[in-house]
């Protein structure tokens, strides 16, 4: 069974621009969420979705970032514009339902410049 | 505020040893925990979980044991083996209020290394 697929790897961008993450979460898992990693510190949760809609997206910084579900499968991560706090690791994970094991894959390393 | 903490970023242990990987937490509400293996360049991986019902629960080498008292878990790895060198992270969660979400509460990890 193939795993969170998630690119790019690694980014590089300067502050103020912007930058796109996407995952590719396990075939039929309905639930996928999207984590920040700052170094030195555990994963935390910016956003969650349950097929293509948004269950809780409470702690995801809204006047920057954004993202969205298509048809939900795929999901995309924006950043717009990127501040210097915005480096870390993004990870993406799904699970079966909500209720279910996380799946993680292995993350986006962003540094913003 | 912290509502998981691991308060050992590091911990050594010979091969063989038993490893003990400490959590506490301050919420009350929380009624899962989870013990999550991280190694470099990849994405965490689940390694064992404890509802809040129970206090112990085995899989092979990995124990959880969870105090609700004293709001404290603790994950025992026995025997210890160089390939368990990794980040340990320790997660609690809580359904939301609607029933449809469990968010997932970090710790801040504590890596492991186990010494041949």
């Amino acid at each position: 069974e193939a795993g969170v697929a998630q690119s790019p790897r690694y980014k590089i961008i300067e502050k103020r621009q912007s930058v796109a993450f996407w995952c590719n979460p396990i075939s039929g898992h309905a639930t996928l969420y999207w984590y920040q990693q700052i170094l030195g510190q555990g994963p935390k949760l910016l956003i969650q979705f349950q097929n293509n809609g948004v269950v809780d997206d409470s702690q995801l910084p809204k006047d920057r970032f954004s993202a969205e579900r298509l048809k939900g499968v795929d999901s995309t991560l924006k950043i717009q514009p990127a501040k210097l706090e915005d480096s870390a690791v993004y990870l993406c994970a799904s699970s079966l339902n909500w209720r279910g094991e996380q799946f993680f894959g292995p993350g986006t390393r962003l540094t913003v410049l | 505020d912290q509502q998981v903490k691991q308060n050992s970023p590091s911990l050594s242990v010979q091969e063989g040893r038993i490893s003990i990987l400490n959590c506490d937490y301050t919420n009350s509400m929380f009624d899962y925990f989870l013990w999550y293996k991280k190694y470099p360049a990849e994405g965490p991986t689940f390694l064992i979980s404890i509802s809040s019902i129970k206090d112990k629960n085995e899989d092979g080498r990995f124990t959880v044991f969870l105090n609700k008292s004293a709001k404290h878990l603790s994950l025992h790895i026995v025997p210890s083996q160089p390939g368990d060198s990794a980040v340990y992270f320790c997660a609690a969660s809580v359904s939301s209020s609607s029933g449809s979400a469990r968010q997932l509460t970090f710790g801040s990890g504590t890596q492991l290394t186990v010494l041949p």
